[in-house]
């Protein structure tokens, strides 16, 4: 089925570093989200983004849909411990009601 | 607000049986969502209810089934295990008909290993 493909698929920074993470596709896309997922749970909505070239920010967090629709990223600032956890972007696809989810993105910070 | 249950938590199968999920989703919310999450294929959606109606499938072979009940709680069933069963499932409810126009909030699934 349709993938996104997310980058990179892990990182390991410093606490305080920014860190930036991306997700792209071969078609379009309606709707990007962001979730983070810490282990042992459930992902958890970051950010949604619902229009072409929107820009969203959640406290540290700051996200865009991407012009062409086929493309999102995220970035995190000034990162701290508990930021620590698998980042997934997931999106609709034009014309479908079926969530689409990337491999995921695992982040360690380092204090 | 309670937040999505799943229970149980962990399973442990052998091959050949068949195994049934439970997920209550959040009081209010009336659409359940089941994924497959494996480290090789990531999340993978199987199914959408709304209101006892399948409203979306995944392309899962017909070994998964599922069904919600009228009180919005939700099952899903595996018959006939195998190997490449062994996942965390996770369950997700929306207040939406469809995830499309309302967040999913996802329970702390249920990881199932088959032996």
């Amino acid at each position: 089925g349709q993938q996104l493909n997310q980058s990179p698929q892990s990182m390991f920074i410093q606490e305080g570093e920014d860190v930036s993470m991306n997700c792209t596709s071969s078609s379009i896309f309606n709707t990007w989200l962001w979730y983070k997922q810490d282990p042992g749970e459930g992902p958890v909505l970051l950010i949604a983004l619902y229009k072409a070239g929107e820009l969203t920010s959640n406290g540290r967090l700051t996200a865009q849909f991407g012009i062409t629709r086929k493309d999102s990223f995220l970035n995190i600032s000034a990162s701290i411990p508990s930021d620590v956890g698998i980042y997934f972007c997931a999106g609709f696809q034009g014309g479908s009601e079926k969530l689409v989810f990337g491999k995921g993105m695992k982040l360690t910070v380092n204090p | 607000k309670a937040g999505v249950t799943q229970t149980p938590r962990y399973l442990i199968k052998t091959r050949g049986q068949q195994v049934t999920l439970s997920c209550s989703p959040i009081s209010g919310h009336r659409s359940v969502s089941w994924y497959q999450q494996t480290p090789g294929q990531g999340l993978q959606f199987l199914f959408e209810y709304f209101s006892e109606t399948q409203r979306n499938k995944g392309n899962f072979p017909g070994r998964f089934s599922g069904r919600q009940f009228s009180n919005s709680r939700s099952e899903m069933n595996v018959s006939t295990l195998e190997l490449g069963d062994s996942a965390l499932y996770l369950c997700a409810s929306s207040s939406a008909p469809s995830s499309y126009n309302s967040p999913l909030h996802f329970g702390n699934g249920t990881r199932l290993t088959v032996t």
